[in-house]
């Protein structure tokens, strides 16, 4: 069974940071791409940023480009979000999500975590 | 980037109605379009992916079809566990975008 459990999420003031994690398993991680999407409270899902299997393939939304990176490490099963210079606006509940096809052609995200909540706020 | 426009934002069915969700493009993105499914207090589920393929595990009775800008998706007869909020995303260029979403409540 596909697993994905999230977490490093917090409260942290605006200009913080904050490390996100996603630890994978139930699947061979290497093979797939992996993605990060968010929802704000009450909206719909925003995608983040997302990578092929390994690193060579990696694209963010313009509102984190810059501040946010994605990276992976295979040999943990693990997926992260490194998120600099928090904004108010970067408040939602961050979910890791596994990618069936080829990152920057045809795919979806077909399982998904419980997700893990970061709330910037001063 | 391309927008996604889903309508309606709403709707109240019974259950046995059978639904339709229409997602619209702004630009063509061939079949390059999945549709989810979320419950309140839950992640999003893979519905539909591809337009018009049915997720393995997910009942027959929802469908997908559409190519170019313009997607519909369809429930024929609502079962209860059907009231949740859909939404539609492209995957033809980076950035992915969702659509608004859908809210089908109970009439």
């Amino acid at each position: 069974e596909v697993q994905l459990v999230e977490s490093g999420g917090g409260v942290v003031r605006p200009g913080g940071s904050l490390r996100l994690s996603c630890a994978a398993s139930g699947f061979t991680f290497d093979d797939y791409g992996m993605t990060w999407v968010r929802q704000a409270p009450g909206k719909g899902p925003e995608w983040v940023s997302g990578m092929n299997w390994n690193g060579g393939n990696i694209g963010y939304a313009d509102s984190v480009k810059g501040r946010f990176t994605i990276s992976r490490d295979n040999t943990k099963n693990s997926l992260h979000l490194q998120m600099n210079n928090l904004r108010v606006e970067d408040t939602a509940l961050y979910y890791c999500a596994r990618v069936v096809g080829t990152w920057g052609s045809r795919n979806w995200f077909d399982s998904w975590g419980q997700g893990t909540l970061v709330t910037v706020s001063s | 980037d391309v927008q996604m426009t889903q309508s309606p934002s709403s709707l109240s069915a019974s259950v046995g109605d059978r639904v339709t969700i229409t997602c619209r493009a702004s630009q063509r993105i061939d079949g390059y379009l999945n549709w989810y499914q979320q419950k309140p207090g839950k992640a999003p589920n893979l519905l539909i992916y591809a337009a018009s393929s049915l997720q393995s595990g997910v009942p027959s009775r929802f469908s997908g079809r559409g190519s170019g800008t313009d997607f519909t998706l369809t429930i024929s007869g609502l079962q209860p566990e059907d009231f949740a909020t859909y939404y539609c995303q492209q995957s033809y260029n980076t950035p992915r975008t969702f659509g608004q979403g859908t809210k089908v409540d109970i009439k």
